[in-house]
């Protein structure tokens, strides 16, 4: 079964720390995998997206990282900021038309 | 450039009442696809559409129905409105199915 799990489901930082969001996934075929930011009450927005052949995408302070062999990637976030709380999405595609989404991490960065 | 839009942002509906939620984009994006996004679950997927004339049930069809007459309108409609299809529909489009998808503003709806 296609599945994504994102950990943890919730999380609260003081501004200016760092953070690191998980995302496992057991789907088959992997095409790419990407992080959505979504902000309360408005749609997901693209962070990132990596195919197979790529470990590491940087979007400003966020930082991706994927490891094919262990179906893991990562979301770091550098020097928080109070903006940066919303909920993170991790995305597989499956193949060329499915995406499984995972049900997201929510963050909150608190002064 | 607008990007995707939708309407209406909010909408109550009683039990049994149709209704249409409108979605447009303006990339020519070929690729548009509905979703529902429920408390402590991920995005499901309800129907998409692959390019205009060409649509296909997702996830979580069932009560709605979707036309895809021209690139850039995606309408979802609901037949008979039932309480398990309050949440909040959101419309994303993409060139392709794995492409970078963009979102549309979101509708919320509440069944009574």
């Amino acid at each position: 079964k296609n599945q994504v799990e994102q950990s943890p489901q919730s999380l609260i930082i003081l501004e200016g720390k760092n953070c690191t969001l998980q995302c496992n996934y057991t789907v088959s075929p992997f095409s790419n995998l990407r992080w959505y930011k979504q902000d309360t009450g408005r749609g997901p927005v693209s962070l990132t997206i990596m195919t197979f052949s790529e470990n590491t995408k940087s979007n400003g302070r966020y930082t991706a990282t994927l490891d094919a062999d262990t179906k893991q990637s990562s979301l770091h976030i550098t020097a928080s900021q109070l903006s940066d709380s919303a909920s993170y999405i991790c995305v597989v595609s499956v193949g060329f038309q499915k995406l499984v989404f995972g049900t997201g991490t929510r963050l909150l960065v608190s002064p | 450039n607008a990007g995707v839009t939708q309407t209406p942002k909010f909408q109550v509906l009683k039990t049994g009442q149709s209704m249409t939620l409108q979605c447009a984009q303006d990339m020519n994006h070929e690729y548009m696809s509905w979703y529902r996004q429920d408390p402590g679950m991920g995005l499901r997927l309800i129907h998409y559409s692959v390019g205009a004339g060409i649509t296909d049930q997702g996830e979580v069809p069932n009560g709605y129905n979707v036309s895809r007459s021209t690139t850039e309108d995606f309408p979802l409609r609901l037949l008979s409105a039932a309480p398990s299809q309050t949440s909040v529909y959101f419309c994303a489009s993409s060139g392709t199915a794995i492409n970078e998808q963009f979102f549309g503003p979101g509708t919320r709806l509440t069944v009574l």
